[in-house]
């Protein structure tokens, strides 16, 4: 199993630029979870889906913020313009199942930096 | 705001002895979650035990739960250098999928 593939892994942009994160959950899996990690406000979630569905975007910080699950294979998380307070990483991270009890399991992570 | 929040924020042992991190929590739960993260690392699960247990072992790991006091405990016994990371709690906030992370706690074991 090839796990949560995030892309990039790094990036860095200018300040205004948009800037488009990537992921594959785990084959079967039926959740999706976008999370946001900075040292002062620890791990976030941003938003997550069901079966490809958005559940909850209520950690979404803007209207910059924008992420789309168009199959079970693939999902973005997009912002624009970015800002350099946008500077984290983000975890994209999938679940079997749609209850609370199962094992989320994260990808690697895409450093962003914005200058 | 956080649901789960860990403590201490550091810890630094000598390898050999016994790590001991706490979570406190808000709301109730249906269950709990240790997960781990090693540095530049995506986090990764570690134990998960249900409001209706109290403690639950896995290898040198053991976890409690108080849920009169919304409070867990994450022991590790007989750490080893390869134990350093971050680990974190996790709730799932009154049952839903949605899992909420505290800011973790960072432990260094010296060799």
């Amino acid at each position: 199993d090839a796990g949560v593939i995030q892309s990039p892994r790094h990036e860095v942009t200018e300040m205004g630029q948009e800037v488009t994160l990537r992921c594959k959950p785990i084959s079967g899996h039926n959740s999706l979870f976008w999370y946001r990690q900075t040292m002062m406000r620890g791990l976030e979630l941003l938003i997550y889906f069901n079966n490809n569905v958005p559940i909850d975007d209520s950690g979404m910080p803007e209207d910059r913020f924008s992420a789309k699950m168009p199959n079970a294979s693939f999902s973005t998380l997009k912002i624009q313009p970015s800002e350099p307070r946008d500077s984290a990483v983000y975890f994209c991270a999938s679940s079997l199942g749609t209850s609370s009890g199962n094992t989320i399991y994260f990808g690697e992570g895409s450093w962003l930096t914005v200058v | 705001s956080q649901q789960g929040e860990e403590d201490p924020q550091a810890l630094s042992i000598q390898e050999g002895e016994n790590a001991t991190m706490n979570c406190s929590y808000k709301t109730s739960i249906n269950n709990l979650q240790w997960y781990r993260q090693n540095s530049g690392r995506g986090l990764v699960h570690l134990i998960l035990i249900r409001s209706n247990e109290r403690e639950k072992h896995s290898g040198r790991l053991r976890v409690t739960l108080d849920t009169s006091k919304k409070s867990s405990s994450l022991l590790i016994t007989a750490s080893r250098a390869a134990d350093t990371a971050s680990y974190f709690c996790a709730t799932d906030k009154g049952g839903s999928e949605k899992l909420v992370f505290g800011k973790g706690t960072k432990l260094t074991v010296n060799p």
